[in-house]
């Protein structure tokens, strides 16, 4: 079955790094977009970036340019997030979504990995 | 604060019928056809419910339903159940600097 597994996840200090993975399985990777998502505890959705099939084409929300960069391998069907000088408010589960065309819809998402800022 | 605004909270009684409005502040979603839905139970991953307004994917009930009219989208969920309780985003493609905006979430309570 379909199934996205993210992974990478941890403790990191402010204005840290950290590259998150996502492992995917049951269909053919390299024929769809990905976009990245996370939730603060307790709070809503953020979409954060996308990428098109090739990796020619890269989004990323407001929150997360300049300091955030997604790739993927399709040889290894996988998609990472780096994330760089990392901060307090960056902390969230990353869920790493299939988009089902276009942004106009994610499915399905995989189960999330948390990332936690704090000195 | 989000750029789609939703109701904090609704609430419905088993078999009946509850609305989650969705608003935009521009023109997102009075100028797309890309609004999508979101239910997610408590320490799960969000599941695409609707998208593209009004298309259900494979599997979901045919309980729940999508609309919109102007700026604002509408999930219509009928003969509710108690596996509905859940938290609802809607989610819409947006022309802003951030292509995909979600609402604040909506807390669904069945009674």
């Amino acid at each position: 079955q379909v199934q996205l597994v993210e992974s990478g996840g941890g403790l990191v200090k402010p204005g840290g790094s950290l590259r998150l993975s996502c492992g995917a399985s049951g269909f053919s990777f390299s024929d769809y977009y990905m976009s990245w998502v996370r939730q603060a505890p307790g709070k809503g959705l953020e979409w954060i970036s996308y990428i098109s099939t090739s990796g020619s084409t890269i989004y990323y929300a407001d929150s997360v340019r300049g300091r955030f960069t997604i790739s993927r391998d399709n040889a290894k069907n996988s998609l990472h997030l780096q994330m760089n000088s990392l901060r307090a408010e960056d902390t969230a589960v990353y869920y790493c979504a299939r988009d089902i065309g276009m942004l106009r819809g994610l499915d399905p998402w995989g189960q999330g990995t948390l990332v936690t800022v704090s000195s | 604060q989000s750029a789609l605004t939703q109701p904090a909270s609704v609430s419905g009684s088993p078999g009946q019928s509850i609305t989650i409005s969705c608003t935009g502040t521009g023109g997102e979603i009075g100028g797309f056809f890309y609004v999508s839905w979101y239910q997610q139970h408590p320490g799960k991953a969000p599941k695409l419910m609707i998208y593209d307004v009004t298309t259900r994917p494979s599997g979901v009930s045919n309980r729940f339903s999508g609309s919109k009219s102007g700026n604002t989208a509408s999930l219509t969920i009928s003969g509710l159940q108690a596996e509905d309780e859940a938290d609802y985003y809607c989610s819409s493609y947006s022309t802003s600097g951030t292509l995909v905006l979600f609402g604040g979430g909506t807390k669904l309570t069945v009674l």
